[in-house]
């Protein structure tokens, strides 16, 4: 089946960093959706891309979907502590599911 | 506008008892979606509902699990027998018809097997 993988798994920065992440695939999707999942919390979403090449930002958050549909990065610029989280990924082809990437890890040291 | 809900957020339970989790989704979405995040490990898909029907259910791991969404509404997904590695946290998301659309997801329930 589909697999998504993002990279780094888990990052450390120093407040005020930028941040980058990415999510790869072995095949194509229409949509690519980020998400910031909190301890105890369901994910919830940051920001959608539909469209190859599509650049979208909300706020400090910045996303682009690859022009090859077969990834996507997640910027996020000087950082905060409460970006601290999971983001996971996740990419759908025909609005039947989705599949989630295993989410990367992010850590912001004051 | 509420938001998806899920029913309980924890539950814990003995090996070989049975459990049923609750979603309710979004008013007006007809796509629900139950997922599974197991471990630590990525948000795995179960099910997918579009109203009242399974579009598809190729995530659902075995048969102690059961989905239903009767009348298109809230959803349940019963896990009879549990055993120790169905622990972990099940996600309900809901989205609107169409491909351009997000899913929206529950705050989760943690359920433990011992």
């Amino acid at each position: 089946g589909q697999q998504l993988n993002q990279s780094p798994q888990s990052m450390f920065i120093q407040e005020g960093e930028d941040v980058s992440m990415n999510c790869t695939s072995s095949s194509i999707f229409n949509t690519w959706l980020w998400y910031k999942q909190d301890p105890g919390e369901g994910p919830v979403l940051l920001i959608a891309l539909y469209k190859a090449g599509e650049l979208t930002s909300n706020g400090r958050l910045t996303a682009q979907f690859g022009i090859t549909r077969k990834d996507s990065f997640l910027n996020i610029s000087a950082s905060i502590p409460s970006d601290v989280g999971i983001y996971f990924c996740a990419g759908d082809l025909y609005g039947q599911n989705f599949v989630f990437g295993p989410g990367t890890r992010l850590s912001v040291l004051p | 506008e509420a938001g998806v809900t899920q029913f309980p957020s924890h539950s814990v339970i003995e090996k070989g008892q049975t459990v049923t989790l609750r979603c309710d989704p979004i008013s007006g979405h007809d796509n629900l979606y139950w997922y599974r995040r197991v471990m630590g490990k990525e948000i795995k898909f179960l099910l997918h509902f579009v109203k009242e029907s399974k579009q598809d259910e190729s995530g659902m791991p075995n048969n102690r699990f059961l989905a239903e969404r009767t009348g298109g509404t809230y959803s349940t997904l019963k896990v009879q027998p549990a055993e120790l590695e169905d622990s972990g946290v099940y996600f309900c998301a809901s989205s609107l018809t169409g491909r351009n659309t997000e899913a929206f997801f529950g705050q989760g329930t943690r359920l433990t097997v011992v």
